[in-house]
């Protein structure tokens, strides 16, 4: 059975901090890597995809990679109370057809 | 959602009875998805279409049935519903020219 581990949280962090989201995946065969933003009662939005070994920067968010330890990070600069949310890591299946493998998500909490 | 309906919203169905989720995309998008979502879980691939004419299993498909008769749609019918299929279920599709998955509203399921 391939897995995506997530640490479940809570995750509390103060405004204007750094929260630092895990995840790591047993299939080897993943390329791709994705991480998704969940509010409360809504579908899944795309924060950030990597492909390849090393960090990735959008704005606020920055995502790392690390293939041989298997192993996804997202850090989110500057926490804000919106940023309050489930994120869950992905990862596409060596099975093909981009289909994609889901950690049960880190609830992360971010207080004023 | 990135162009995506799903119908119904909410829906409660008594054990036994049947429904079709239904999955509609305004994009041309030849992949489309159907997950599941439990507390607590991630999400768990039900069944997949790679293109219009064709469906493949995914991890969970036991009790469900799909159709894509056409490109635009993709329906997920439940032929006797059991309590055990009690359920966020979301409709996602994989994005032109990408291998990101983008996912609808979803159906709140309960099954008494």
């Amino acid at each position: 059975q391939k897995e995506v581990e997530q640490n479940s949280g809570p995750l509390s962090v103060p405004e204007g901090a750094i929260a630092s989201l895990n995840c790591t995946y047993s299939d080897r065969g993943s390329q791709s890597f994705f991480w998704y933003r969940q509010y409360s009662g809504k579908s899944p939005e795309l924060i950030m995809s990597i492909y390849s070994n090393g960090d990735k920067e959008d704005g606020r968010f920055t995502a790392q990679l690390n293939k041989a330890s298997q192993y996804v990070s997202l850090l989110i600069r500057d926490s804000q109370p919106s940023d309050s949310a489930t994120y869950l890591c992905a990862v596409t299946s060596s099975g093909g057809y981009n289909k994609l493998i889901f950690g049960a998500g880190t609830r992360l909490a971010v207080h004023p | 959602n990135a162009g995506v309906t799903q119908t119904p919203k909410f829906q409660v169905l008594k054990t036994g009875q049947s429904m079709t989720l239904q999955c509609a995309q305004d994009m041309n998008h030849n992949s489309m998805y159907w997950y599941r979502q439990d507390p607590g879980m991630g999400l768990r691939l039900i069944y997949y279409s790679a293109s219009e004419g064709t469906t493949d299993k995914g991890e969970v498909p036991n009790g469900y049935n799909v159709s894509r008769l056409n490109k635009r749609e993709f329906s997920l019918r439940l032929e006797s519903a059991a309590p055990s299929q009690t359920s966020v279920y979301f409709c996602a599709f994989v994005g032109r020219g990408t291998d990101t998955q983008y996912f609808g509203p979803g159906t709140r399921l309960t099954v008494l």
